[in-house]
This record gives C-alpha cells, sequence and structure tokens, in this order.
C-alpha cells in the first residue's frame, strides 16, 4: 500500500523559515518524480514544486522560486521542502504527492500538513 | 500557463440523481486531464486520468468525456459518501494547473 506522510507544519512569523518532510513507503521510492501542491484554507490546489526521481532537476512556480528548495533523500525514501522568508500567503495546506510523469497527475497524496504564516 | 475553468462552481444533487461537472482549459490539451475528489477534511483523491479512464477501485458511476478544450465529469447516480469537491487538472503541459472546485452537496 503506498503511504505518504507529512511532518513538520506549525505556526510560523513572517519571514521565518520551515522544512517539511515526507515519508514515503510501498512503491519504489527512486523511480517516481516527487510534487509538493498546496491548499489555501478554503482554497483550491496550487503546485508548489516538483522533483525528479534523482534529484537532478526541480522546477518551481514564480510565487515560490528563489525562496522555497524541494530535495529528496532516495535512501531514506523522504522528501523534503525547505520554505524560507515566509509570508502570510504561504498559510496553507501542504500535500505530498506522488506524480505519474507520464500522464503528469498524481496519484497518490499524503494527508496533509497545515502551514500558518502569522505574527 | 494553461488556464482551467471549472463550472459550476456548486452544486446539491439529490440521491441517485445524474451530476455532470465541467471542465474547460484555455487552449487545446488533447485529453490530458484528470478529475480529481476531495471528501471533507481529507486529501485529493485521483478519479479519473486522461479524460476518461477510471482510476483503479473507483465506482463505475463515475465517469468523464471531452476532448480538446470541453471536458466532463458525470457521476450517473448520486450516492451520499460522493459530497465532496471536484477538481480538475490539465496534464499535458508545466505547470500543472488545477480548475478553482466544484463543490457538490447532497439535497
Amino acid at each position: 500500500e503506498v503511504q505518504l506522510v507529512e511532518s513538520g507544519g506549525g505556526l510560523v512569523q513572517p519571514g521565518r523559515s520551515l522544512k517539511l518532510s515526507c515519508v514515503a513507503s510501498g512503491f519504489t521510492f527512486n523511480n517516481y518524480w516527487m510534487t509538493w501542491i498546496r491548499q489555501a484554507p478554503g482554497k483550491g490546489l496550487e503546485w508548489v514544486a516538483s522533483i525528479t526521481n534523482t534529484g537532478g532537476s526541480t522546477y518551481y512556480p514564480d510565487s515560490v522560486k528563489g525562496r522555497f528548495t524541494i530535495s529528496r533523500d532516495n535512501a531514506k525514501s523522504t522528501l523534503y521542502l525547505q520554505m524560507n522568508s515566509l509570508r502570510s500567503e504561504d498559510t496553507a495546506t501542504y500535500y505530498c504527492t506522488r506524480e505519474n510523469r507520464q500522464l503528469r497527475l498524481f496519484d497518490y497524496w499524503g494527508q496533509g500538513v497545515m502551514v500558518t504564516v502569522s505574527s | 500557463d494553461i488556464q482551467m475553468t471549472q463550472s459550476p462552481a456548486s452544486l446539491s444533487a439529490s440521491l441517485g440523481e445524474t451530476v455532470t461537472i465541467q471542465c474547460q482549459a484555455s487552449e487545446d490539451i488533447y485529453s490530458g486531464l484528470a478529475w480529481y475528489q476531495q471528501k471533507p477534511g481529507k486529501s485529493p483523491q485521483l478519479l479519473i486520468y486522461g479524460a476518461s479512464s477510471l482510476q483503479d477501485g473507483v465506482p463505475s458511476r463515475f465517469s468523464g468525456s471531452g476532448s480538446g478544450t470541453q471536458y466532463s465529469l458525470k457521476i450517473s447516480s448520486m450516492q451520499t459518501e460522493d459530497e465532496g469537491v471536484y477538481f480538475c487538472q490539465q496534464g499535458l503541459k508545466y505547470p500543472p494547473t488545477f480548475g478553482a472546485g466544484t463543490k457538490l452537496e447532497l439535497k
């Protein structure tokens, strides 16, 4: 059974940093691209970052580029999201997802972790 | 970026009623479309991919259709457990983009 378990969320002040983790199990982690997607309270879904299966390439939207860094440790089957210079608009639930690269969709999602940016 | 427009934003349906949700892309996405269901307090789950292929384990009352820029999700007989928010997502080009969602409630 595929499982994605996020951790590391919480309340943080604007301008500070936070690092999310996602432990994967039930599949061969190093065969898959992985992606973080977020959802602001009561809002829709926004792609945040993707990383290739080897970790050799990463992709971001302009809204987080230069502030967020996605990385992975294939030996630990763990995905990370380092978030710096956090803003109030980064407040959201962050989902770790497994990406189906061929179809460019997200076939498994974690339970999500809440990040609140507020003073 | 490809824009995805969903309609309606919300709807309510009675048990056994047929429900249809629409999704329009700002350009041809060549059936590179997925539908997700998000139940209250839960994470989204993949329902349909390639515009019309049912993900394993999804009930057969769900179906998807469409081509070009116009796509739809149909629930042939509304059930209690179908309440939630439905999102479409295009996978043709990076970045992946989502519709704003359609909230489906039981009448």
